[in-house]
This record gives structure tokens, sequence and C-alpha cells, in this order.
């Protein structure tokens, strides 16, 4: 069956540097890879979307890398901030479907 | 950008009683819904996808007759929870794609704290 991981333990780092979130998947080949950020008690709220076909993307602080021959994509947040503590979820989805199937999450600590 | 709501934010209900819970999509028209439940400290797990027009599609494990769904317009998904039993306490949440294909992001709604008392 189609599994997602990310790493179940919290990342605890610095304020100023860089965060990296680890998403793995296997038995699955999806056409898009997403990431969320989830605050306690809220909605997951979109952060960046990467194409099979693309191996890297980026929107200001955050980048996402995906390879798929590793079955695996990372996420990056330079510069971290006390305001970047969340837990963070990456989603996968085929290409005729809007199905989305998330990994257990990251929670990420920023201390000041 | 897009706005998902949900209603109510919170609700409490005795065992054995329904609850019903809306997803509305503010500033976009949505055909396709889905209906995820959250447990503390784990993922979201996708109950059900919900059609406008149509009934909605339920995935493996997800009871379809305990977990009512309608997709009554373009905007508007319920979700009832009949005969609530304290197992179905969880934290609720609905997605609403834009009708512009898979390769876009979906917009959540904020969710809905349900505890069963």
């Amino acid at each position: 069956s189609q599994k997602i991981e990310q790493n179940s333990e919290a990342l605890n780092i610095q304020e100023g540097k860089t965060a990296t979130l680890t998403c793995n998947y296997t038995n699955y080949s999806p056409a898009y890879l997403q990431w969320y950020r989830q605050d306690p008690g809220r909605g997951p709220v979109f952060l960046l979307l990467i194409r099979e076909n693309e191996k890297e993307k980026r929107k200001e602080r955050l980048k996402v890398t995906f390879d798929t021959t590793l079955k695996q994509s990372l996420f990056h947040i330079t510069a971290s901030q006390p305001a970047d503590s969340a837990t963070y979820l990456c989603a996968l989805s085929g290409d005729s479907s809007y199905k989305l199937i998330f990994g257990s999450g990251t929670r990420l600590l920023v201390r000041p | 950008g897009a706005v998902v709501s949900q209603h109510p934010s919170w609700v409490i209900c005795k065992s054995g009683t329904s609850v019903k819970i809306e997803c509305r999509s503010l500033d976009f028209q949505a055909t396709t819904m889905f209906w995820y439940r959250q447990f503390p400290k784990q993922s979201l797990m996708l109950m059900a996808t919900s059609n406008e027009g149509s009934k909605a599609t339920y995935e493996q494990g997800v009871e379809k007759d305990k977990f009512l769904i309608n997709h009554a317009s373009l905007t508007l998904s319920t979700l009832t929870v009949t005969s609530a039993h304290p197992e179905d306490s969880s934290f609720y949440i609905c997605s609403a794609p834009p009708d512009r294909g898979p390769s876009y992001e979906q917009y959540f709604g904020p969710g809905t704290r349900l505890t069963v008392t």
C-alpha cells in the first residue's frame, strides 16, 4: 500500500538557521507533491507544489526538491524565524485526481 | 485568495445524537470537496470525496451510513455524523480544490472540533 513517511520527531533549531524536513514515499508514483503548514487547531495552509518533472521549486525563504528516483522530497526554510514554528505536512497526488495522501507531518520548533 | 469556511468551529454533543458540519467555498465554485479526520498528533486521513450532484465516494473503512455527506450546491458540502459516539471525537477538516485541475493547490477549511460526551 502507499506509504508516506515524515520524521515523527520534532525538529528543534536555532533562529536564523536553515530547517530541512524530509518526506519519503513508497508504492506510489505521484504527479505532484505539495507541502502544507498546519498550526495547532487549524486547517492546513498551502505552501508549495512541485511537479514530477521538476527538480526544485522556490518561494521566498522556502525551497522544495523532488527526487522521483529516491522517492523523496526535501523542504527547506532558510533564515528560520520563531514564527515558522508549526507542523509541516507533505502530500502526494496523481495526475487525474485531486485526492491528496498526507504524511504524518513534522513539527518544527524555531528557538529565538 | 480562495477561502473555505467551516461551521461550526467546535461542537459538543451527547452520545447517540447527530451533528452536521458545513463546508463552504466562499469565493469560488467547487464541484468536488474532501472531508478529512485528524486525531491528536496524527495526520489527516481522507474520509470521503464529496461530489456536487452525485453520491459521495467513501474511503475504505469509513461507514457511509454513519457519515452522511451531501453536496447541495457548488459552494456547500455538509457532513453529518449520525449516532455519534465518543470515538467519533476528532478534528474534521474539509478541503475544496478550485476547478482548475489537480496541478493546483487545495484550500482547506479551518476545521471543526467535535467532542462527543
